[in-house]
């Protein structure tokens, strides 16, 4: 079993619409998660980092944590073409510490049309 | 404007070639990063570096050869041992670990 799955998509939907996008993972001693955002061809930027469980908003984004279910979640309301992209989800088991290995998903594929 | 840079952008190389990929980061960040990443793949990591003058193999260093002997600046060599070096590169630095920042990437691409 691969330590994090995600499903590469591709995923299409209207603009306007609420956009769920999820990473499941296998190992429990992952505290540290974050969401990328990967436009074709650029580097990933950093959307959204979140430590242990809980959620987190920012504008349209909310970042969703379940760590008993070891399950992630990227919500995008009122999504808009610009956000089409590859979202890939990374996880780490030590934070604060520079030199810190994170795992990655594999990404999945955003588009919005409008 | 603080940032991390990489090139060239694209990169071509022949069959037997060593080339070097550069990656500058004025961010004052300790650690620095390399990745590879292939079409539908993740990101996978290559080497990393703590600090100025060492660095550790990630899960595919085979291959592949870093320094880091100024604390803004860790090139990677893709040395003739890759056999299948074609492949997106990203570099990234962080100052606390988690929180990694990604520079724009080169292709590389054997003929």
């Amino acid at each position: 079993q691969k330590e994090v799955e995600q499903d590469p998509g591709p995923l299409s939907v209207p603009e306007g619409a609420i956009v769920s996008l999820n990473c499941t993972y296998s190992n429990s001693a992952f505290q540290y998660f974050m969401w990328y955002r990967q436009y074709s061809r650029k580097g990933p930027e950093l959307l959204m980092y979140t430590y242990s469980s809980g959620n987190k908003e920012d504008g349209r984004f909310t970042a969703q944590v379940d760590k008993s279910s070891k399950y992630i979640s990227l919500f995008i309301r009122d999504s808009q073409p610009s956000d089409s992209a590859t979202y890939l989800c990374a996880m780490s088991e030590i934070g604060g510490q520079a030199g810190t290995a994170l795992i990655f998903g594999k990404g999945t594929t955003l588009s919005v049309s409008s | 404007d603080g940032g991390i840079t990489q090139s060239p952008k694209y990169l071509f190389r022949k069959e037997g070639q060593n080339v070097t990929l550069s990656c500058e980061q004025n961010l004052n960040h300790d650690a620095m990063y390399w990745y590879r990443q292939d079409p539908g793949q993740g990101l996978r990591l290559i080497y990393y570096s703590q600090i100025v003058n060492d660095f550790q193999k990630g899960d595919i260093a085979e291959g592949y050869s870093v320094s880091r002997e100024k604390k803004e600046s860790f090139p990677l060599t893709v040395t003739s041992a890759q056999k299948n070096p074609t492949a997106f590169y990203l570099c990234a630095s962080s100052i606390a670990g988690d929180e990694q920042f990604f520079g724009p990437g080169t292709r590389l691409t054997v003929l």
